[in-house]
């Protein structure tokens, strides 16, 4: 069956940077869009990035766009997110979701999500 | 950007009551529309997408509808387990992906 895993959340001080990782299974990696999408605490959801499927295109939201870098190795079936300059409102769960080839933005299987806390 | 605005911000229904839930676009998404489930403490969950067909797995008495600017996610007769909180997407401009700040579906 699918699978995301997204690690590599954790505490870190304003100003500081943290790589997420999203490893995949169940899925043919390589041919999917794959995106980042944060959830603050008590929040909604927040659309951050988007990388296609061979990596020729990546877009990302107005609040991160030029701090955070979202990346992929296909070899490793792995998703990533560079995340530099860090703001406390940062703050949030980061969850990685696939997309179907034919369908940029559709989510249809998403991971657990990871904890990020940027607090000095 | 596209604004996606949910309402009620909480519905409370009755086991078994038909629940109705809106979303609407700031301007046209055609049918690009999807629709998620998030229960405490998880992921969100594909249930609906281009606003009206049921993800793999979604039972029947989930539906949508709508086109261009005004969506509907209708629950039947909502059972324990669907009482969750539920966000519209938009995916027909972009970027960004713009989500509704979501409808939270309570027990009455």
């Amino acid at each position: 069956q699918v699978q995301l895993v997204e690690s590599g959340g954790g505490v870190v001080q304003p100003g500081k940077s943290l790589r997420l990782s999203c490893a995949t299974s169940g899925f043919s990696f390589s041919d999917s869009g794959m995106h980042w999408v944060r959830q603050a605490p008590g929040k909604g959801l927040e659309w951050v990035a988007v990388i296609s499927f061979d990596d020729s295109n990546v877009f990302y939201g107005d609040s991160v766009r030029g701090r955070f870098t979202i990346s992929r190795d296909n070899s490793k079936n792995t998703l990533y997110l560079q995340m530099y300059s860090l703001r406390l409102e940062d703050t949030a769960v980061y969850y990685c979701a696939k997309s179907p080839r034919s369908v940029a933005g559709l989510m249809d299987s998403w991971g657990q999500g990871t904890l990020v806390t940027v607090s000095s | 950007e596209i604004v996606m605005t949910q309402s009620p911000a909480t519905l409370s229904v009755s086991p078994g009551e038909r629940a109705t839930l809106s979303c609407r676009a700031s301007q046209s998404v055609s049918s690009l529309l999807a629709w998620y489930q998030q229960k405490p403490g998880q992921a969100p969950r594909l249930v609906i997408y281009g606003a009206s067909t049921r993800a793999t797995g979604i039972p029947a008495r989930f539906s949508g509808s709508g086109s261009g600017t005004e969506f509907t996610l209708t629950i039947s007769s909502p059972q324990s387990e669907d009482f969750a909180v539920y966000f519209c997407q938009q995916y027909s401009n972009w970027p960004p992906y713009t989500f509704g700040q979501g409808t939270k579906l309570e027990i009455k």
